[in-house]
């Protein structure tokens, strides 16, 4: 089944705490991209990935880190969450050369106290 | 850069009835337009597109329509379903498939009462 796969669902952590989601599609797609979701806000970008080791900023990249050192995956760093990084995040991947659809995994819940 | 303005943010209409929801957009430069839907707790899912050298699409019940001139697209659907209930976003981007960055609006929370 094609798919993105975000871990964890849910995390509540402490300020200052380095954590990591992880992002993995099995749909050989060469974009990847984070978001995150908040009320009144719609869905803003962090990071994008337009293949293998090329990476760039979207609108929100303060505090966060992205690699692409494999196709199928692109994880989100958040080397020391503040509350104001607490969020729903969705990671998504595309054929972008293709139809352009985004397929968005299922959502992680972060709550940063 | 594209800025994505949608309205309204709440919508609430009777089943079979039809719902409109607005985006406008900044960048003349754009030139594709997608619609997703939401569901409760997971990830939105593209459910209708449209690119600017079209000015109206329809996929059964739903439907976009594109105004160049105004900058706006809009989103209908027609016999609404309580299954239609979710939050949908408007987005646009130029240059898409050049790594053009996808700007979303803000969502609307489509609410079907049976």
């Amino acid at each position: 089944e094609a798919q993105v796969t975000q871990n964890p669902r849910y995390l509540i952590t402490v300020t200052g705490k380095k954590l990591t989601v992880t992002c993995s599609q099995n749909m050989n797609h060469e974009y990847m991209s984070w978001y995150r979701q908040d009320p009144g806000l719609g869905l803003r970008q962090i990071y994008y990935s337009m293949n293998v080791e090329v990476t760039d900023k979207g609108d929100v990249p303060e505090g966060y880190k992205v690699s692409r050192k494999e196709k199928r995956n692109f994880p989100l760093i958040l080397e020391s969450p503040s509350p104001n990084q607490t969020s729903l995040y969705f990671c998504a991947s595309s054929n972008i050369r293709s139809t352009g659809e985004l397929f968005f995994g299922e959502g992680s819940r972060l709550t940063v106290l | 850069g594209e800025n994505v303005e949608q309205h309204p943010s709440t919508l609430s209409v009777q089943e079979g009835d039809s719902a409109v929801i607005k985006c406008t957009y900044s960048d003349s430069a754009s030139n594709y337009f997608p619609w997703y839907k939401q569901e409760l707790g997971k990830g939105p899912q593209l459910i209708i597109d449209i690119r600017s050298n079209v000015g109206e699409k329809k996929d059964q019940r739903i439907a976009v329509t594109l105004n160049k001139t105004a900058k706006h697209f809009s989103l209908h659907i027609t016999e609404t379903q309580p299954e239609d209930s979710a939050v949908y976003f408007c987005a646009a981007t130029p240059l898409y498939n050049q790594g053009g960055k996808l700007i979303f609006g803000q969502g609307t929370e489509l609410s079907v009462k049976p």
